[in-house]
């Protein structure tokens, strides 16, 4: 069974342009959630989709980031324009639905460095 | 979420058992305690997870006091594939269903 994956590994970008990070879940997991982890920062949640729709964006920290999730499979994750404090690194990760606590798969991850 | 304590970081010999502990004093009863660990590089990974009753499975053993305030995570023969930052977390089943990380636990397996 493929893993959670997360395209690109790696990017660079400059202050003001337009990244999007992408995540396949584990086919089958209804439950997607995106969260990243600042420079010294504890990782933090973002937001969590089950299917396509969004059951969770409490830790969306502005309106420069937009996720999507359309048709319930993959998931983008834009950020428009960015900023210096953007940088870290973006974890997405997948479940099961109703699954009795069993953990999430989580990708390896984007590093999102902005300069 | 019940929030949770752990030491910053620990070392371990290679082969030793290595001890994680975590107190989350304010547990709630439907609340379960989860672990994850982080290796350099890597998303985290899950480890094991209990309610009440000691857990074991082919990573680690998960013991929870009976009073549930506090847990330990066992890694029986640690290896330096181990060394990693181990994360306790607590969560209920139902609600809302995000992770909600800490510092963790430096973990340093020693040859």
């Amino acid at each position: 069974e493929a893993g959670v994956t997360q395209f690109p590994s790696h990017s660079v970008i400059e202050k003001g342009q337009t990244v999007t990070l992408r995540c396949d879940p584990i086919s089958g997991h209804d439950n997607l959630y995106w969260y990243r982890r600042v420079m010294g920062k504890e990782i933090k949640f973002l937001l969590h989709f089950v299917k396509e729709s969004k059951q969770d964006e409490s830790g969306m920290p502005n309106n420069r980031f937009l996720a999507e999730r359309t048709g319930g499979t993959y998931s983008t994750l834009k950020v428009q324009p960015a900023e210096l404090e953007d940088s870290g690194v973006y974890f997405c990760a997948s479940s099961q639905v109703a699954r009795e606590g069993y953990g999430y798969t989580f990708g390896s991850g984007t590093r999102l460095t902005v300069v | 979420d019940a929030k949770t304590t752990q030491p910053p970081s620990m070392d371990c010999a290679e082969g030793r058992a290595a001890n994680l502990p975590c107190n989350h004093s304010t547990i709630s009863g439907n609340e379960y305690v989860y672990w994850y660990r982080q290796i350099h590089s890597q998303g985290p990974q899950y480890i094991i997870h209990g309610l009440k009753n000691n857990e074991t499975n082919e990573m680690a053993s998960l013991i929870i006091t009976e009073d549930r305030k506090s847990s330990t995570l066992i890694l029986p023969h640690a290896t330096l594939r181990d060394t990693a930052v181990y994360y306790c977390i607590v969560r209920a089943l139902e609600g809302a269903q995000k992770l909600v990380f800490g510092q963790g636990t430096r973990l340093t397996i020693n040859p």
